[in-house]
């Protein structure tokens, strides 16, 4: 069982690249989401799924898009890369049942924008 | 707004003592769930610990506890019997009861256990 898998772990880009943050589970969680980590910020919501065909913005949504075509999937992408975009990001998944049912993370993936 | 306030950037505590993390939050909901995670170097999320609010009796894990004052919106988190490997940091996350599962967290805290 893999869990969350992300990829890639890390990733470098210029000012102005676009570029697609993978996030897979294999759990069969229908709610899947997008957080960013920044020193000193802890981690703030990018976009979340509560279901395939089903997406919503999060707390800090600019600059990001998601889609959700099945169930196992939920890639963020980056437009235009900006500075300000270098974080770590991670991806969450879950059940239904919200507080019942624990998140589970994946690893995370450091991107720095040059 | 929900928000979720960590006052402590770093602590420190020596092996084998107790150490309490604070939390505080702020929320108009009544039915929401709280969380700690700690994020050791490895950069995981892993989850401690789990309240529900509607939930008096306060939550425990092993060596891991909270103390959920839910009139005063605090949710500390206490560690007993502290070893080397819960060096990490350690987030507070809030959750409403409602349709989806988006978590706020706090800015986190920084435990180091002392040898």
């Amino acid at each position: 069982n893999a869990g969350v898998t992300q990829t890639p772990k890390f990733q470098v880009l210029k000012t102005g690249q676009s570029m697609t943050l993978q996030c897979a589970q294999d759990m069969n969680h229908e709610y899947m989401s997008w957080y960013r980590q920044d020193p000193g910020m802890g981690l703030r919501l990018i976009h979340y799924s509560v279901g395939a065909g089903i997406t919503d913005q999060g707390e800090v949504p600019n600059g990001y898009n998601v889609s959700r075509s099945t169930t196992e999937d939920f890639p963020l992408r980056l437009l235009s890369a900006a500075p300000s975009q270098t974080s770590v990001y991670f991806c969450a998944s879950s059940r239904k049942g919200t507080g019942h049912q624990p998140q589970h993370f994946g690893d995370g993936t450091r991107l720095s924008i040059l | 707004a929900q928000t979720v306030t960590q006052s402590q950037p770093e602590m420190s505590v020596q092996e084998a003592e107790t150490v309490t993390l604070s939390c505080t939050y702020d929320t108009s909901e009544n039915n929401y769930y709280l969380f700690w995670y700690k994020q050791p170097p490895s950069r995981q999320m892993i989850l401690v610990i789990r309240q529900e609010a509607y939930k008096q009796q306060n939550a425990t894990e092993n060596r891991f506890s909270v103390n959920f004052q839910k009139a005063a919106k605090s949710f500390s988190l206490k560690i007993s019997d502290s070893q080397l490997g819960d060096t990490a940091m350690y987030f507070c996350a809030f959750m409403n009861g409602g349709a989806t599962n988006k978590l706020i967290f706090g800015t986190g805290t920084l435990l180091a256990v002392q040898p």
